[in-house]
């Protein structure tokens, strides 16, 4: 078992529909971050979050340390906003990440 | 520079012919990442530096693999010999420390024919 798991694995959604991403992990984490990467490779960071929640923009991101849960959420989605989305995790002590599989979402306008 | 620059966007290499990758992190981020997303799978770490600190190895896959930074700044990839399962995107990202946000670079698509 993947200590990082996503959920969904592919998310296809009309615009302006809210979308909701899932993450599990099941190891101590000191942070976990969400990412966005766009056909062609590049990755974005679009948050890092240790508890709690953050918001930027039309993107909201929330975790539940005793849960070890997070989900990331879109709201009015966009066909810009089609990418894959990974969620990654830094345990304690180990500055590395570990990353889920990603999910898929394609957003038709 | 504004961001972090890999060189070269694409790689195209024969098998077993040595390749370098180059990444050029933030100015003035001390932790420097390389990862590495093989067609259709997750990104996999490979190796962690952090300041003067002795570099986390522990992702790299065999010893055809090496990195190293020089100065704190500048960081290549060597993969020697290479082999067609080497081909994937090698992403390197950087952060400020370790437990700040980490910035990736646009990636080195590699190709072993």
């Amino acid at each position: 078992k993947n200590e990082v798991e996503q959920s969904p694995q592919n998310l296809t959604a009309q615009e302006g529909e809210f979308i909701t991403i899932n993450c599990s992990y099941s190891v101590g984490i000191s942070a976990l971050h969400w990412l966005q990467q766009h056909p062609g490779g590049g990755i974005v960071s679009l948050f890092m979050l240790s508890s709690g929640k953050k918001k930027h923009g039309r993107l909201i991101a929330t975790i539940n340390i005793q849960e070890k849960h997070s989900s990331l959420h879109i709201t009015a989605s966009h066909p810009r906003d089609s990418a894959v989305y990974i969620c990654a995790v830094r345990r304690f002590g180990n500055e590395k990440l570990t990353f889920g599989t990603g999910t898929r979402l394609t957003i038709i306008p | 520079g504004a961001g972090v620059s890999q060189s070269p966007s694409n790689k195209v290499t024969e098998k077993g012919k040595d390749v370098e990758l180059r990444c050029d992190p933030i100015s003035g981020h001390t932790a420097l990442y390389w990862y590495r997303q093989s067609l259709g799978q997750g990104l996999e770490f490979l190796i962690y530096f952090q300041g003067n600190s002795a570099p986390d190895k522990s992702g790299l896959p065999s010893d055809r693999f090496s990195a190293e930074r020089t100065g704190g700044s500048v960081s290549t990839l060597t993969i020697q010999r290479t082999q067609q399962e080497d081909s994937a995107v090698y992403l390197c990202a950087s952060s400020l420390a370790p437990t700040n946000e980490a910035f990736f670079g646009q990636g080195t698509r590699l190709t072993v024919v």
